[in-house]
């Protein structure tokens, strides 16, 4: 089991270019998640998707923020166009349907916006 | 509005002592709560959970506590170890309005003393 895979672990962006980031959720897993790290607010829930499905995304923090899973195995987070507030930690995470399983979460994206 | 609190942003403890770290909520609706572990550069990494109907669960030398009157919950570490060094989110989760919430804390960094 690889776990779940995150793409690219870090990325340096100029102010008001569009950011991709990309999430491999665990097989299987029919849950997954978009979570945001940052000092200020530690870990808050973006949006999350349920068979491909967005379930909800009322922690999306603006419209220039955007979410979708293609499939069962790829999910993207795009910030179009991103600002220096945006730099954060970005986590993937992933679960199957039992409110006790535990999220596994993908080691991050660092994004920085400069 | 903080649904879940760490008071302590920091922890430090001798090695081989107890550790206990500390968590508040303020949703009656939450059901599930669990302990997450991170190491710098890393995701968050599932500990241990406890169901609301409990108020004990026991795993090797983690032990969390939950007083659903006080809607307060710890995590008992002992013997502590200086591998157990990193920060330590609490989460909750409810089920509200057919959408799965896990609200984190803002972690409580700890270290332990050799």
């Amino acid at each position: 089991d690889a776990g779940v895979i995150q793409s690219p672990r870090h990325e340096v962006t100029e102010m008001g270019q569009e950011v991709t980031l990309r999430c491999k959720p665990i097989s299987g897993h029919d849950y997954l998640f978009w979570y945001r790290q940052t000092m200020m607010r530690g870990l808050e829930l973006l949006i999350y998707f349920n068979n491909n499905v967005p379930i909800d995304d009322s922690g999306m923090p603006e419209d220039r923020f955007s979410a979708k899973m293609p499939n069962a195995s790829f999910s993207t987070l795009k910030i179009q166009p991103s600002e220096p507030r945006d730099s954060a930690v970005y986590f993937c995470a992933s679960s199957i349907w039992d409110r006790g399983s535990p999220l596994h979460f993908g080691n991050g994206t660092r994004l920085t916006v400069t | 509005d903080q649904q879940v609190k760490q008071n302590s942003p920091s922890l430090s403890v001798q090695e081989g002592r107890i550790s206990i770290l500390n968590c508040d909520y303020t949703n009656s609706m939450f059901d599930y709560f669990l302990w997450y572990k991170k190491y710098p550069a890393e995701g968050p990494t599932f500990l241990i959970s406890i169901s609301s109907i409990k108020d004990k669960n026991e795993d090797g030398r983690f032990t969390v506590f939950l007083n659903k009157s006080a809607k307060h919950l710890s995590l008992h570490i002992v013997p502590s170890q200086p591998g157990d060094s990193a920060v330590y989110f609490c989460a909750a989760r409810a089920l509200i309005q057919g959408a799965q919430k896990l609200v984190f804390g803002q972690g409580t960094r700890l270290t332990i003393n050799p």
